[in-house]
């Protein structure tokens, strides 16, 4: 039972690189999210996907894109990498509607470096 | 949306009981309060939800105030394992099922 996997666990990255970061969910959850946490902060919601096909920004969306390739992957992706997008992000699924108070499940998050 | 506030730290032995404790003055009558909690260098694990009523499960108890302007979590036999930082979150409806996490409360289990 895998639940959230998110790759890579690790990456450096020079200013100005492009990467993709993968998320998928075993759980056939319907929402699914991306989150960044700084040193010492709570997590910020910089995308997240309703459903297949959906996608609306969160708190902190500027310099990323996502795409919700199908129920099961929800990627994110930094075009130019800045310092300020040095920090962890943590990929998260959700069991029903959006509306739902079902807990989220999370990924146990990727570690960028951007030098 | 509304904030919560938390302690930064708390500190705990091993055994004992621990309350941690949530204010949430601007609480509207339809968010549910949700605590989830963080292990050193993982993601954010679910620990427990209500709406107005105490809730229990097998990892905690909330109780909730009658006038919903604050909570507690309550950890009945802290353990080593329950070191972690504790977010106290309100979570509207019809918001995408977002999280909206402040600075949490930092637990520290002595032996």
């Amino acid at each position: 039972n895998a639940g959230v996997t998110q790759t890579p666990k690790f990456q450096v990255l020079k200013t100005g690189q492009s990467m993709t970061l993968q998320c998928a969910q075993d759980m056939n959850h319907n929402s699914m999210y991306w989150y960044r946490q700084d040193p010492g902060m709570g997590l910020r919601l910089i995308y997240y996907s309703a459903s297949e096909g959906t996608t609306d920004k969160g708190e902190v969306p500027n310099g990323y894109n996502v795409s919700r390739l199908n129920k099961r992957e929800f990627s994110l992706r930094l075009e130019s990498a800045a310092p300020s997008q040095t920090s962890v992000y943590f990929c998260a699924s959700l069991p029903s509607g959006t509306d739902s108070n079902q807990p989220q499940h999370f990924g146990d998050g990727t570690r960028l470096s951007i030098l | 949306d509304a904030k919560t506030t938390q302690p930064n730290s708390m500190e705990s032995n091993e055994e004992e009981p621990v309350h941690l404790p949530c204010n949430h003055s601007t609480i509207s009558g339809t968010d549910y309060i949700h605590w989830y909690r963080q292990l050193p260098s993982q993601g954010p694990e679910y620990v427990i939800h209500g709406l107005t009523s105490n809730v229990n499960n097998r990892m905690a108890s909330l109780a909730i105030a009658e006038d919903r302007k604050s909570s507690t979590l309550i950890l009945h036999r802290a353990t080593l394992r329950d070191a972690a930082v504790y977010y106290c979150i309100l979570r509207a409806p019809r918001m995408g099922g977002k999280l909206i996490f402040g600075q949490g409360t930092e637990l520290s289990v002595k032996p």
